[in-house]
């Protein structure tokens, strides 16, 4: 079954910096979704990347999906303290099943 | 407000309680999910809904029972659950179901402790 890896599990920045997420596939992805999550909350939707070389920016967050490596960044310029949270990638399940997720990424932002 | 509702918030039962989560979407979409988020895992899926039909059941313990009586509900019967299903319960619903590229919408989940 397909497998996401997300690196790093945690991640502490100092506001203003820059920080980048990584969501690696055990298998070819046809579909990568990039959710955010307060803890104890539902998932937001950010961004869908679908083909290989993709990018996407939403505010000052961008994702890119690199499709030989069956793997996808997401990269926060400047990062300020609403963007702490909970990211997850998700991937389509192969034969059109349901997304599956990785374990997340929780980003602390310090002020 | 995303669209999808989910009640309780929050809900501690013991282990020999019966009780029942909510789920709504107002968003007009055909299919509907349960996901369980545990610490320190990634989500797993457990019941999707396309249509009223489930379509997808993933190995899910028969102390977890899902009803979906029409497209813009769902629940999940709870009885004689473990300690260990204590977690998040989240529901998602998506436009047409289990298919790619079907973005989901999920709900602000249950916050569940079993005693």
């Amino acid at each position: 079954s397909q497998e996401l890896e997300q690196s790093p599990q945690s991640l502490i920045v100092q506001e203003g910096k820059n920080l980048t997420i990584n969501c690696t596939s055990s298998k070819t992805l046809y579909g990568l979704y990039w959710y955010k999550q307060k803890y104890g909350e539902g998932l937001i939707f950010l961004m869908m990347l679908q083909k290989g070389g993709e990018e996407k920016s939403h505010e000052k967050i961008t994702a890119k999906l690199d499709e030989k490596k069956q793997q996808s960044s997401l990269h926060i310029t400047a990062s300020q303290p609403s963007h702490a949270g909970i990211y997850l990638c998700g991937a389509d399940g192969q034969a059109g099943t349901a997304l599956i997720f990785g374990k997340g990424t929780t980003l602390s932002v310090s002020s | 407000e995303t669209g999808v509702t989910q009640t309780p918030r929050h809900l501690v039962m013991g282990m020999t309680n019966k009780k029942s989560l909510k789920c709504e979407q107002h968003l007009g979409h055909n299919a509907m999910y349960w996901y369980k988020q545990s610490a320190k895992k990634p989500l797993e899926l457990m019941f999707v809904y396309s249509l009223e039909e489930r379509v997808e059941n993933n190995s899910v313990p028969s102390r977890f029972s899902p009803e979906c009586p029409n497209s813009s509900h769902l629940f999940l019967h709870l009885h004689t659950l473990q300690p260990e299903d204590s977690a998040l319960y989240l529901c998602a619903s998506s436009q047409e179901g289990a298919g790619l590229n079907e973005k989901l919408f999920f709900g602000s989940g249950t916050q569940l402790s079993v005693l």
